[in-house]
């Protein structure tokens, strides 16, 4: 059964860049999958930050692009996410999550970490 | 368009059926898949594709989808549906994907 385990830091100051980690265990890291990074503010709802297929291959949030990097470790079976220069809005909690997919045709994110909260303040 | 619009709040009865809606220009072209949030917990997949449940779904749920609006309907609502749902689908694009603002569902 696969799982998904991310850490990070969970406080950050204005500027800072935020670094988190998704590391995938008891199952396959290759195949048609998208790794993907979402986060959601305090009661509000769900924030599609940007993804890496099995390629290597990155989207992101238009909003976010300039600001955010995904990265894979195939090696460690790791999943990063970068968010620079943060300030309060991206006070948020983050979750990876996993979503198998053949050409156009997506199979649904079957597998999400555990979410990190992350909350930047001076 | 980007954008995936859903009724921010529903209710229904115990029992009772209902239908959560999302509407989106790229729904003609991609299914979407919907996700159940309580509070405090991480999503999960509930519907995917033209209407299809991971193992552990119970068949209450089902999904269905015509032009621009996926649906989502809960056939004999219980106590433990009430949730947060959220459809989610790539965009017209085809390059990036959009949430749905999530429809807060309580069961009466």
């Amino acid at each position: 059964q696969v799982q998904l385990q991310q850490w990070g830091a969970g406080l950050l100051k204005p500027s800072e860049t935020l670094s988190l980690t998704c590391a995938v265990y008891g199952g396959s890291f290759s195949g048609n999958y998208y790794w993907r990074w979402i986060r959601q503010p305090p009661g509000k709802g769900l924030e599609w930050i940007g993804e890496i297929n099995h390629s290597g291959s990155t989207n992101y949030n238009p909003s976010l692009k300039s600001r955010v990097t995904i990265s894979v470790d195939t090696s460690k079976n790791q999943i990063s996410l970068k968010l620079s220069s943060v300030t309060a809005a991206d006070t948020a909690v983050y979750f990876c999550a996993r979503e198998l997919a053949s050409r156009d045709y997506f199979y649904g994110m079957d597998v999400w970490g555990q979410g990190t909260t992350v909350t930047v303040s001076s | 368009s980007s954008e995936l619009t859903q009724d921010p709040a529903v209710s229904v009865a115990l029992g009772q059926t209902v239908r959560i809606t999302c509407q989106g220009d790229s729904l003609r072209s991609y299914y979407a898949s919907w996700y159940q949030q309580k509070p405090g917990q991480a999503p999960v997949l509930v519907i995917y594709g033209k209407s299809n449940r991971p193992s552990g779904i119970p068949d209450r749920f089902s999904g269905s989808s015509s032009g621009n609006t996926a649906s989502l309907t809960i056939t004999g609502a219980q106590a433990e549906d009430e949730a947060d749902y959220y459809c989610n689908s790539r965009d017209s694009s085809g390059n990036h994907q959009v949430f749905g603002g999530g429809t807060k569902l309580t069961v009466l």
